[in-house]
């Protein structure tokens, strides 16, 4: 079974400041791995994906996130964020084949400070 | 291309009362979804579909049951509603290929009283 976790529910930081959102994920199968955002009130939006290939990936918005496979980790960073960026950050886990499941996290909220 | 399409998106209903949230995708996804959404909980699967045809249960199944009739239509029924079910629905699809990208709904704001 896959499971996500989301190191840190909430993350305060200042503008301009850099941020690293924490997920590790548990599987016994390879997977697919997302980030997505949720701004107050609205649906989610994809910031990025790792399918294949390069560790590291360039979303949306300045974001970046690196795959680690032996630590199972798939950390979002950004290395200056704006007020704009405080939103809910959701990571999310897909099975490479076979049952098709979709797991997300519990969101970490990210509020930026001025 | 409307992409995927909820309703209802808000809807009152009393405790005990049924009722079927609609779901439809034009961009022939195989597979579908279900999640609600709490504060603090994230997004749960409570059903999902791999194709037309099958369905399998997520991680908060129970007091819910699934359809997936045709490849583009993934129902969710409520048969018997109790107020922990009030919550925030997303239904969402996939393609099962390269990009991987997963289309949700505006989502559906169900209280039950």
């Amino acid at each position: 079974a896959q499971s996500v976790t989301q190191l840190d529910s909430q993350v305060p930081v200042f503008e301009e400041a850099p941020v690293e959102l924490r997920c590790n994920y548990s599987s016994s199968v390879s997977v697919y791995l997302f980030w997505y955002v949720q701004y107050p009130n609205q649906g989610l939006q994809l910031l990025l994906k790792y399918l294949s290939g390069s560790t590291l990936v360039k979303g949306i918005n300045g974001f970046e996130a690196e795959f680690n496979k032996s630590q199972t980790s798939f950390h979002l960073r950004k290395p200056s964020v704006h007020i704009s960026d405080t939103a809910e950050y959701f990571c999310a886990v897909r099975s490479q084949g076979g049952s098709e499941k979709l797991v997300f996290g519990k969101g970490t909220k990210l509020t930026v400070n001025p | 291309n409307a992409g995927v399409t909820q309703t209802p998106k808000f809807q009152v209903l009393k405790t005990g009362q049924s009722m079927t949230l609609q779901c439809a995708q034009d961009m022939n996804h195989n597979s579908m979804y279900w999640y609600r959404q709490d504060p603090g909980m994230g997004l749960r699967l409570i059903y999902y579909s791999a194709s037309e045809g099958t369905t399998d249960k997520g991680e908060v199944p129970n007091g819910y049951n699934v359809s997936r009739l045709n490849k583009r239509e993934f129902s969710l029924r409520l048969e018997s509603a109790a107020p922990s079910q009030t919550s925030v629905y997303f239904c969402a699809s996939i393609y099962r290929g390269l990009g991987n990208t997963i289309y949700f709904g505006e989502g559906s704001w169900l209280t039950v009283v």
